[in-house]
């Protein structure tokens, strides 16, 4: 198993430019999630996923949308970037409740944003 | 709405002492998950050790073990015979039991330093 991959590992962006950050999973896992990671404050949930075509907003999702067309893959697209949106972003995965280890996430290995 | 706190942004240990890293929590659940994540600097999110809140007995993997007090609302983990490779950034982190997206609240995170 592969785990949770995430591509890319690094980027630059200009302001208003538009990318996808891509992140898959092999375990089968019906949970993920993204989250952005911040100096001082921790990761913070950005959007998640119970599931193939089910998606919901987190702590802050604003300039940021998902879609989740397999159970497999689960991107993160910036629309138009910002210097705010600088940051590691990390991708998660789990199993769904009612399963033994469902409370534990997987990460990913983050991608570092930079946008200029 | 729940949070976690995470007072000490920084600590440091001598090898082969034992730290204690302290994590406070904020939730009207009675049922829920806490956890400690390390991030080396390479970023990757490794899970450390984990608490279920209906389980009176303190979680203890290796070297790690915590110190659960639910009316306290208290989670602090001790890392015994401290080691270089523990210098990392420690996360303390909340889920609900049965919640849906597998979502976490971190705290803002202890970065631990271990001199040899």
């Amino acid at each position: 198993n592969a785990g949770v991959t995430q591509t890319p590992k690094f980027q630059v962006l200009k302001t208003g430019q538009s990318m996808t950050l891509q992140c898959a999973q092999d375990m089968n896992h019906e949970y993920m999630s993204w989250y952005r990671q911040d100096p001082g404050m921790g990761l913070r949930l950005i959007h998640y996923s119970v599931g193939a075509g089910i998606t919901d907003q987190g702590e802050v999702p604003n300039g940021y949308n998902v879609s989740r067309s397999t159970t497999e893959d689960f991107p993160l697209r910036l629309l138009s970037a910002a210097p705010s949106q600088t940051s590691v972003y990390f991708c998660a995965s789990s199993y769904t409740p009612g399963t033994s280890g469902q409370e534990t996430q997987y990460f990913g290995p983050g991608t570092r944003l930079l946008v200029l | 709405a729940q949070t976690v706190t995470q007072s000490q942004p920084e600590m440091s240990v001598q090898e082969a002492e034992t730290v204690t890293l302290s994590c406070t929590y904020d939730t009207s659940e009675s049922d829920y998950y806490l956890f400690w994540y390390k991030q080396p600097p390479s970023r990757q999110m490794i899970l450390v050790i984990r608490q279920e809140a209906y389980k009176q007995q303190n979680a203890t993997e290796n070297r790690f073990s915590v110190n659960f007090q639910k009316a306290a609302k208290s989670f602090s983990l001790k890392i015994s015979d401290s080691q270089l490779g523990d210098a990392a950034m420690y996360f303390c982190a909340y889920t609900e039991l049965y919640n849906q997206g597998g979502k976490l609240i971190f705290g803002q995170g202890t970065e631990l330093s271990v001199k040899p």
